[in-house]
């Protein structure tokens, strides 16, 4: 079955500097590629997805690259803020299988 | 993105007591509902598989007869923890595919 981990478990940044979490998965079927943010207490947030046949995508100041030979994925938050500060998981689909989670990135931002 | 309301949002019950928690999309139709449990500064683990009309499939090692789970409408899934104790306290998501998975805000349990 699918495996999915992801790197770093943790990661400090200064406010407006740039973060980025690398995801890496194991069954080159899965075609669907989201990221999730999750604040204390709370359920995860769709903020970015992908999906096989793209290589990149970017949403204002957050982006996700695909890279499907060597089977991972990348987030990339620029000038990161404070309230970007939360628990980043990434996740791996092959259409009628589950979704699989990485472990998550605690992501903080230091003002 | 698509509405998955979960409510309560946090319960607190006694040992041996049932509790019951409600996961509706609110603006769309899910034929599949999931439900997750998550412990303190771990990743989501899969419990079961909600089907509408039809009986839940859960995981490996998850004890259906302890965590019932009810999909009896497109918009509406229950999940029923019979008979609480201070272990099943835990963080329950349940979540929605449409097909991008959209979640619930969680329901944050504690058995006294």
């Amino acid at each position: 079955g699918e495996n999915v981990e992801q790197h770093p478990s943790t990661l400090s940044v200064q406010e407006g500097d740039s973060a980025v979490i690398k995801c890496t998965y194991s069954d080159s079927a899965s075609n669907y590629f989201p990221w999730y943010k999750q604040e204390l207490g709370k359920g995860p947030q769709l903020i970015i997805d992908i999906r096989s046949n793209v290589g990149e995508k970017k949403d204002q100041r957050i982006a996700v690259t695909l890279n499907k030979t060597a089977k991972h994925f990348s987030l990339h938050i620029t000038e990161t803020q404070p309230e970007d500060s939360a628990v980043y998981f990434c996740a791996a689909l092959n259409y009628g299988q589950n979704f699989v989670f990485g472990p998550g990135t605690r992501l903080s931002v230091l003002p | 993105g698509a509405v998955v309301s979960q409510h309560p949002s946090r319960v607190i019950c006694k040992s041996g007591t049932s509790v019951k928690i409600e996961c509706r999309s609110l603006d769309f139709q899910a034929t599949t509902m999931f439900w997750y449990r998550q412990f303190p500064k771990q990743s989501l683990m899969l419990m079961a598989t909600s089907n509408e009309g039809s009986k839940a499939t859960y995981e490996q090692g998850v004890e259906k007869d302890k965590f019932l789970i009810n999909h009896a409408s497109l918009t509406l899934s229950t999940l029923t923890v019979t008979s609480a104790h201070p272990e099943d306290s835990s963080f329950y998501i349940c979540s929605a595919s449409t097909p991008e998975l959209f979640f619930g805000s969680g329901t944050q349990l504690s058995v006294l």
